[in-house]
């Protein structure tokens, strides 16, 4: 079954204190991995795709990596601003060989930044 | 500005009555989605819509329905036989291709609770 799990479920950092979010995945076939970002009350917002394992993407204070098993949310010298709870979500490759739309999302990491 | 609207921001619904939630989207997506989301439990998929007059169950359909009479909008109707109904309701919509690979855009949510 495929499946995505987000740890720690909540991180709480003091202003400038860096950290990594991580997400593991166990899916048939990776298509690609969408990082979200949602504030209390609000619909996600889309923050990074990644496709291929090795692959980078910076936003900000914010990096997304990936490896063929997980990917990482680093984030460095963080303000209070960028507290929020932060989404992982797959999306897989269907066994007849191609792609479904659907995306599977883990729980999401509660991040609170301190001044 | 494109983006996905959604209303009510907050409903109330009574024990045995059917409440419809608006989902419009101004993008030209042709796919569109409903998700509920419970503390604790991420993101889970309703009923999703790849074209006009079709759409598939998700995970979790009982207790609710949907129309797609026009690619702009995907209402979703919580009824009297959803048991639990009291969440957070997300729409959202992307680009449909089978090889594709497209993040999704989400509204800003509606909370309904039950009174």
């Amino acid at each position: 079954e495929d499946q995505v799990t987000q740890s720690p479920e909540a991180l709480r950092l003091q202003e400038g204190e860096s950290s990594s979010l991580n997400c593991s995945y166990t899916v048939s076939g990776l298509r690609g991995l969408f990082w979200y970002r949602q504030d209390p009350g609000k619909g996600p917002e889309f923050l990074f795709t990644l496709y291929s394992a090795g692959e980078e993407k910076e936003k900000e204070r914010l990096k997304a990596t990936l490896t063929k098993k997980e990917s990482f949310l680093h984030i460095t010298a963080p303000k209070p601003e960028d507290s929020a709870t932060y989404l992982c979500a797959v999306q897989a490759i269907v066994s007849s060989g191609g792609a479904t739309n659907k995306l599977i999302f883990g729980t999401g990491t509660l991040l609170a930044v301190q001044p | 500005d494109g983006g996905i609207t959604q209303s009510p921001k907050y409903l109330f619904r009574k024990e045995g009555q059917n409440v419809t939630l608006s989902c419009e989207q101004n993008l030209n997506h042709d796919a569109m989605y409903w998700y509920r989301q419970d503390p604790g439990q991420g993101l889970r998929l309703i009923y999703y819509s790849q074209i006009v007059n079709d759409f598939q169950k998700g995970d979790i359909a009982e207790g609710y329905s949907v129309s797609r009479e026009k690619k702009e909008s995907f209402p979703l109707t919580v009824t009297s036989a959803q048991k639990n109904p009291t969440a957070f309701y997300l729409c959202a919509s992307s680009i449909w291709e089978g090889q594709g690979l497209y993040g999704y855009t989400f509204g800003s949510g509606t909370r309904l609770t039950v009174v």
